[in-house]
C-alpha cells in the first residue's frame, strides 16, 4: 500500500463545467503523476510533478492543468470538461530514480462527462 | 512515436496450464522493464521488474530479449486468481518516461 488516495472516486459532470480531481499521499514522495486510461490505450501521462510548485506537461496535457501547493496533494483540473475527457484517471507516485524508478498507483477516479 | 505493443487477447487458458505472452518495444535505449497486473476496475499493481536478462518470482518468470526488443511473461500452473490484464511498461531511463502498453487480458478457466 503506497498510501495514495484519490477523490472523488466517481464523478458525473456536464460538458463545459470545471472539474478538479485530488490525489493525496502520506509518504512524502517527491514525484507524483496524473494518467488517464482509455480502452485500447496504455496509460497516458497528463502531467507530473517533481516537487512543490514544480510541474510539467506529459503526453496528453491539453485541456488539463495541475497544481501542487503541498507535498502531499496533487490536483488535476479540467478547465472546461469535454466528452473526450471521459476516462479513468489514476494518480501515481514513484520510488527510486532512473532505471530503478517504480510507480505505484491510487485507486482511480472514474469520470463521465455528459 | 516510441511504443510498447502487446497482444490485447483475451487469452483463455485452463487452470493449471502454462501461458506466456510477449511485449515488444521500439526504443533500443530502454533501460528497464516492468510487468504490472490490473484487475477489473482496479489500479495497476507492480508484478515484476526486469533490469537485466530476466527475473523469476514463484510461478512467474519475465525474460528480456534486447536483440529482438521484447519482454515475455510466463505464468506456470495458472490459478483462477491470475485472471487479470497484464501491462507491460518500459522505462527509458529517467523519471516520468515510462511507456505503457495497452495490456493483455488473461482469463483462467476452471
Amino acid at each position: 500500500d503506497a498510501g495514495i488516495t484519490q477523490s472523488p472516486r466517481h464523478k458525473v459532470t456536464e460538458t463545459g463545467t470545471p472539474v478538479t480531481l485530488r490525489c493525496h499521499q502520506t509518504e512524502n514522495h517527491r514525484y507524483m503523476y496524473w494518467y488517464r486510461q482509455d480502452p485500447g490505450h496504455g496509460l497516458r501521462l497528463i502531467h507530473y510533478s517533481y516537487g512543490v510548485k514544480d510541474t510539467d506537461k506529459g503526453e496528453v496535457s491539453d485541456g488539463y492543468s495541475v497544481s501542487r501547493s503541498k507535498t502531499e496533494d496533487f490536483l488535476l483540473t479540467l478547465e472546461s470538461a469535454t466528452s473526450s475527457q471521459t476516462s479513468v484517471y489514476f494518480c501515481a507516485i514513484s520510488e527510486g530514480t532512473g532505471k530503478r524508478e517504480t510507480q505505484y498507483f491510487g485507486p482511480g477516479t472514474r469520470l463521465l462527462v455528459l | 512515436r516510441k511504443e510498447v505493443e502487446q497482444d490485447p487477447g483475451p487469452f483463455n487458458v485452463p487452470e493449471g496450464a502454462t501461458v506466456a505472452f510477449n511485449c515488444t518495444y521500439s526504443n533500443s535505449a530502454s533501460q528497464s522493464f516492468f510487468w504490472y497486473r490490473q484487475d477489473c476496475r482496479k489500479e495497476p499493481k507492480l508484478l515484476m521488474s526486469v533490469y537485466s536478462s530476466g527475473n523469476e518470482d514463484g510461478r512467474f518468470t519475465a525474460q528480456l530479449n534486447r536483440a529482438s526488443q521484447y519482454i515475455s511473461l510466463l505464468i506456470r500452473d495458472s490459478k483462477l486468481s491470475d485472471s487479470a490484464t497484464y501491462l507491460c511498461v518500459v522505462n527509458e531511463g529517467s523519471n516520468y518516461q515510462l511507456i505503457w502498453g495497452a495490456g493483455t487480458k488473461l482469463i483462467i478457466k476452471p
